[in-house]
C-alpha cells in the first residue's frame, strides 16, 4: 500500500533560526496536506497542495510540492517558540474513497 | 460552521472491558468520517473511514470496529479492550477531497 516517509522525526532549532520537514511518497499523489499538531492536542490543517511544482506561503511557511507530486516539503523561516509542535505531511491517492496517509510527524522544539 | 466533537476526552478502562467511542459532526451533511489512532510519539494510523450512513470501511483488521448509524455520526467499539488498544484515538471529517478536521481526541489507557 501507499506509505508517505517523513524526515527528520526530530529537529531542535535556536529560536531565530529555519526549520525543513521533508515527505516522501512511494506513489504519485493527487494532493498532499499538512497539519500541525501542537503537545497534548489534535492535529489542525495548514494547507493543501494539489498542483505539481506548487508553492503556497503563510507567512513565515513555506509548501512546495514536487514536481512528479511525490515529495513535499515545509519550510519554516525564523523559527518562534510557538512553532513547537508536530508537522505532519499527508498524502492522497487517487481514486473514488478519500483517505490520507500520514508520515509518522516531524517534532519541532525551539529553544528561546 | 461546522463542529466536531468527541468525547469522552480521557478513558481510562480494564482489558477485556467494551469501549464505545462516539464522534458527531454539525453544521455539515453527508461528510467523510475516519477513525485515527495515535500510539505516543507515532504518527496516525488510519482504523475505519466511512462515506455515508451503514458504509464503513475498515483499514487495519484488529479488535475494534465501527458503525455510523447517522449521517454525522460515528463511533467506535470493541467488545473486549487489549493492552495493546491504548492510545490516542481521533475523528476527523471532511466535506470532500480536502483538509481533514480532527475531534480534540480520545486518550485511552487499557489497564
Amino acid at each position: 500500500g501507499q506509505q508517505v516517509m517523513q524526515i527528520p522525526q526530530y529537529q531542535h532549532v535556536q529560536e531565530g533560526e529555519d526549520f525543513t520537514t521533508y515527505c516522501n511518497s512511494s506513489t504519485t499523489l493527487s494532493n498532499i496536506q499538512w497539519y500541525k499538531q501542537r503537545p497534548g492536542g489534535h492535529p489542525v490543517f495548514l494547507i493543501q497542495l494539489v498542483k505539481s511544482g506548487e508553492v503556497k506561503k503563510q507567512k513565515r511557511l513555506t509548501f512546495q510540492f514536487g514536481e512528479a507530486k511525490k515529495n513535499s516539503s515545509l519550510h519554516i523561516t525564523a523559527t518562534q517558540t510557538t512553532d513547537v509542535g508536530t508537522y505532519f505531511c499527508a498524502g492522497a491517492s487517487g481514486g473514488s474513497n478519500y483517505k490520507l496517509t500520514f508520515g509518522k510527524g516531524t517534532l519541532l522544539t525551539v529553544n528561546p | 460552521s461546522q463542529t466536531i466533537h468527541q468525547w469522552p476526552a480521557t478513558l481510562v478502562q480494564p482489558v477485556g472491558s467494551p469501549l464505545s467511542l462516539e464522534c458527531t459532526v454539525e453544521g455539515t451533511s453527508n461528510p467523510n468520517l475516519y477513525w485515527y489512532r495515535q500510539a505516543a510519539g507515532r504518527g496516525l494510523q488510519l482504523l475505519f473511514y466511512s462515506v455515508g450512513i451503514g458504509q464503513i470501511s475498515s483499514e487495519v483488521p484488529q479488535n475494534l470496529s465501527a458503525s455510523r448509524p447517522q449521517d454525522r455520526q460515528f463511533i467506535l467499539s470493541s467488545k473486549k479492550l487489549l493492552l495493546s488498544d491504548s492510545g490516542f484515538y481521533l475523528c476527523a471529517w471532511t466535506p470532500g477531497r480536502y483538509g481533514y478536521t480532527f475531534g480534540s481526541g480520545t486518550r485511552l489507557t487499557v489497564v
